[in-house]
């Protein structure tokens, strides 16, 4: 199906162990994102990348990484998951001409 | 740095209310601006966008306005219904030169909840 899809949805791992959040589009949208939402925080912008092998900070990239070998995928990566990273997780995709973002079901990861 | 404030945090309504959520943003340089709506334990619904040269745009019983120079957004739901109770949420885009970032700024969203 067309969209924009994350896996997993439902992620338990433990302080120290690395994982890795997948987001795969469809639509061939140069632009990709990363945010993560928490109370109190709302949405909150990790990385992005503007093309393939193109990725920049957001506004909260520590602990992060990030890569986009190919246009329609985006993983994230927390190196070594601590508490503070349990959260949900969206990953978006935008289209041109009007720059509108789409977003996906999000991950919710908790970090024991 | 661009911040963006929603009015109200909360807002309960009964069914066939015609309401109004405010979002106000401090950068008026902006591109556009997007809403959103999000149900519970799930990711964001793009509702409508506006972009910076334009007033308002509508689909169905949403209508939502631009004031650039004030810094200001509305969404307008018409005849409101239990369906529609979700969390709102606005998204600013910051522009400069006719160009966009890509990066959007978020409120903390309103919670609406339209009771039968």
């Amino acid at each position: 199906d067309a969209g924009i899809t994350q896996s997993p949805r439902y992620k338990i791992t433990e302080t120290g162990r690395q994982v890795t959040l997948m987001c795969h589009q469809t639509w061939s949208h140069s632009y990709m994102f990363w945010y993560r939402q928490d109370l109190g925080h709302g949405l909150r912008l990790i990385y992005y990348s503007a093309a393939a092998d193109i990725t920049d900070k957001g506004e909260v990239p520590d602990g992060y990484v990030v890569s986009r070998s190919k246009t329609e995928n985006f993983p994230l990566t927390l190196e070594s998951a601590t508490r503070s990273q349990t959260s949900v997780y969206f990953c978006a995709s935008e289209g041109r001409p009007n720059n509108e973002q789409f977003f996906g079901p999000g991950t919710r990861l908790t970090v024991l | 740095k661009q911040e963006v404030t929603q009015i109200p945090a909360a807002l309960s309504v009964p069914e066939g209310e015609n309401l109004v959520l405010n979002c106000s943003f401090t950068d008026s340089a902006i591109y556009n601006l997007q809403w959103f709506r999000q149900d519970p334990g799930k990711g964001l619904t793009s509702l409508l966008l506006i972009q910076s040269s334009q007033r308002e745009q509508t689909s169905g019983r949403l209508n939502a306005s631009l004031d650039k120079s004030s810094g200001r957004s509305t969404l307008y739901i018409a005849a409101s219904q239990p369906g529609d109770s979700a969390t709102y949420l606005c998204a600013v885009r910051l522009g400069a030169g006719g160009t966009s970032y890509g990066k959007l700024t978020f409120g903390q969203g309103t919670i609406l909840t339209v009771h039968p």
